[in-house]
Order: structure tokens, then C-alpha cells, then sequence
């Protein structure tokens, strides 16, 4: 089993330059998330999708854009990327409509900009 | 949001167990708690949840207070490869705004 699959694993960008990190997972999951980690500190939530056709902010979503595609995929864009924005970024799904299903997690999306 | 706060960091020794607290006051009723880990350069991954009655799995037992604002991760052997950030959460239905605070770091002395 994939379980959600981040790409890319790794991108350098310059400052203004924009991107797009993708998300898919194969679990049948009803929400995904966006998080980012940066260097030391804990996850924070940037986007997430409670389920198709749906987003919502999270804590930090200045200088980002998100798109669920579909039930598997939820795409996290950059549209002028800056040097805070430097980080790892980790998408995740769950179930969702329940507090005891649990989330699963990519293997992260190292981002550089310099 | 209900909300839980736990110790930056921790240190025990190899082959001891280990309890890591989280103090989550704000809860409710129907608020399940769930510890998550992270090891060294990955995603983190699920270890363990509950919403009243103590749990128990192959990676670690959840102690939940009577009165649930509290709850204890408990590692019963430590290894090395236990050395990690653990994640104490809230997930309730109907909200699917799942945030995490800065975790414990657990260090494992050999």
C-alpha cells in the first residue's frame, strides 16, 4: 500500500519563483492536510480539506494556495515563493467524521528558497 | 480549540520505561486523545489513541485520567530507536481541524 504520496521529495526555488507540492493518497480518506515543519519546531497547519470540494485555513496560510483535485489528490501551491518559506512540508489524510480515526502521513517535501 | 501542552523535552535511560505527560484541560467529552511520533527526518506516524479507558498496543500503553485532562504515553522498555518527537491531539467528529503543538523530544541515554 502507497498510503499518501508527496512529490516532489526535495526542490530549490528563488525568491518569486512559484510551485506546486502534490498530495495523493489511495486510502479512500475523506480529509487531508497540508503541514509544514520548520527546522527545531513542531508541525503547523497550513490547509486542510475536511472533504471533496471543501478547504479551510489552518494556522499559517499567508503565501499559500491549496486545490483538492479530487477524493485523492490536494495540491499545495506557492504562487511567489520567499526565503520563510523554506521548510518541510507534509501532507496527511484520515478518514475524517470521527475523533478516533487516525491521520496518516507523507514522507515530507524538503523545500529551499533561496 | 481545545488544546494540550506538554514538556519540550525528556531524557530516560535505555531499557527503563518512559512516561510522557500531556496536560489537555479545555477537553471534551467527546474528544479522543492521540499521541503521534516522529523519528529523526520522517513523517510522523500514529502510536496510539483514546477517549476514556486506558489502552494498550504493541508500541505503547495511553493512561487517561478520570477526569481526562490528563494523559500519560507510556513506553514500557525504551530503546534507541524510541528517540523521537511525540505528539500529544485532539481529534473530535465534526472537527477536522487537527493541530499539533510543539511535542516532546525524548532523548534515550544508553
Amino acid at each position: 500500500n502507497a498510503g499518501v504520496t508527496q512529490t516532489p521529495k526535495f526542490q530549490v526555488l528563488k525568491t518569486g519563483q512559484s510551485m506546486t507540492l502534490q498530495c495523493a493518497q489511495d486510502m479512500n480518506h475523506n480529509s487531508m492536510y497540508w503541514y509544514r515543519q520548520d527546522p527545531g519546531m513542531g508541525l503547523r497547519l497550513i490547509y486542510y480539506s475536511a472533504s471533496e470540494g471543501t478547504t479551510d485555513k489552518g494556522e499559517v496560510p499567508n503565501g499559500y494556495n491549496v486545490s483538492r483535485l479530487n477524493k485523492r489528490e490536494f495540491s499545495l501551491r506557492l504562487e511567489s515563493a520567499a526565503p520563510s518559506q523554506t521548510s518541510v512540508y507534509f501532507c496527511a489524510s484520515t478518514r475524517g467524521g470521527s475523533g478516533a480515526n487516525v491521520l496518516t502521513f507523507g514522507a515530507g517535501s524538503r523545500l529551499t528558497v533561496l | 480549540d481545545a488544546k494540550t501542552t506538554q514538556p519540550n523535552s525528556m531524557e530516560s535511560n535505555e531499557e527503563e520505561p518512559v512516561h510522557l505527560p500531556c496536560n489537555h484541560s479545555t477537553i471534551s467529552g467527546t474528544d479522543y486523545i492521540h499521541w503521534y511520533r516522529q523519528l529523526p527526518s520522517q513523517g510522523p506516524e500514529y502510536v496510539i489513541h483514546g477517549l476514556t479507558s486506558n489502552v494498550n498496543n504493541r508500541m505503547a500503553s495511553l493512561a487517561i485520567a478520570e477526569d481526562r485532562k490528563s494523559s500519560t504515553l507510556i513506553l514500557h522498555r525504551a530503546t534507541l530507536r524510541d528517540a523521537a518527537v511525540y505528539y500529544c491531539i485532539l481529534s473530535n467528529f465534526g472537527n477536522e481541524k487537527l493541530t499539533f503543538g510543539t511535542g516532546t523530544r525524548l532523548t534515550i541515554i544508553p
